[in-house]
């Protein structure tokens, strides 16, 4: 019954380093996120998709870029990840057809960069 | 700007019922939702009001009032599992700059036995 699923729950990394955050939905949804998540600051978006090759910048996309190269797949890459990166990543798909809106979350990924 | 605010914190005791308040200000409104997410788990869609009125689904209720541009999730026989934060969410209209979700920054739900 798993709908959106990211590729680690855990990962640590070093400064510097190109980091890849992978999220698969298998809804067939055409709308992708990607959130980040810190105590007491709540889900800032940092990139959003519509559509394939589409993406939007959120609210905090400096040293973040995104990839959406086939419908069910949406990437994450910190370009070259600092510690104020360190956080909880979450991805959600979206269907906007229809009066109902509910947005899938996967899991997360806790990144922690040292 | 565009924001959404709830309250940073309720504390409630076992069995009886809590109002979690939410006040938005967006550019478009076409919705409210109210997600619930544990501490480290995803959140989870909980309701959604498109129209004025109360909306229930089992123990849990969502009332809209698009006129004072205010929700509440009501949550009735509290239950040790409801403790999590809960979230509020508007979306707005096709076209508008909030057409994804805008989501309060949380209310976590402290209860006690």
């Amino acid at each position: 019954d798993v709908k959106v699923t990211q590729s680690s729950r855990y990962l640590v990394k070093r400064t510097g380093e190109k980091v890849f955050l992978e999220c698969v939905q298998d809804m067939d949804h055409e709308n992708m996120f990607w959130y980040r998540q810190d105590p007491g600051l709540g889900l800032r978006l940092i990139y959003f998709s519509y559509d394939v090759k589409m993406k939007e910048k959120g609210d905090i996309p400096e040293g973040y870029s995104v990839s959406r190269e086939k419908k069910e797949r949406f990437s994450l890459i910190l370009e070259s990840a600092s510690t104020n990166q360190t956080s909880m990543y979450l991805c959600a798909s979206l269907d906007y057809r229809g009066r109902n809106t509910e947005a899938f979350f996967g899991q997360g990924t806790r990144l922690t960069v040292v | 700007g565009q924001s959404l605010e709830q309250p940073s914190e309720v504390t409630a005791v076992e069995g009886a019922i809590v109002q979690i308040n939410c006040t938005y200000q967006t550019s478009g409104f076409y919705g409210l939702s109210w997600y619930q997410q544990h501490d480290g788990g995803a959140p989870t869609f909980l309701s959604y009001n498109a129209l004025d009125g109360l909306e229930e689904t089992g123990r849990f209720s969502s009332f809209l009032s698009r006129s004072d541009s205010y929700g509440y999730l009501l949550l009735q026989e509290l239950q040790m599992k409801d403790s999590a934060s809960y979230f509020c969410a508007v979306r707005g209209y096709p076209g508008d700059s909030n057409y994804q979700l805008i989501w309060g920054a949380g209310t976590k739900l402290i209860i006690k036995p």
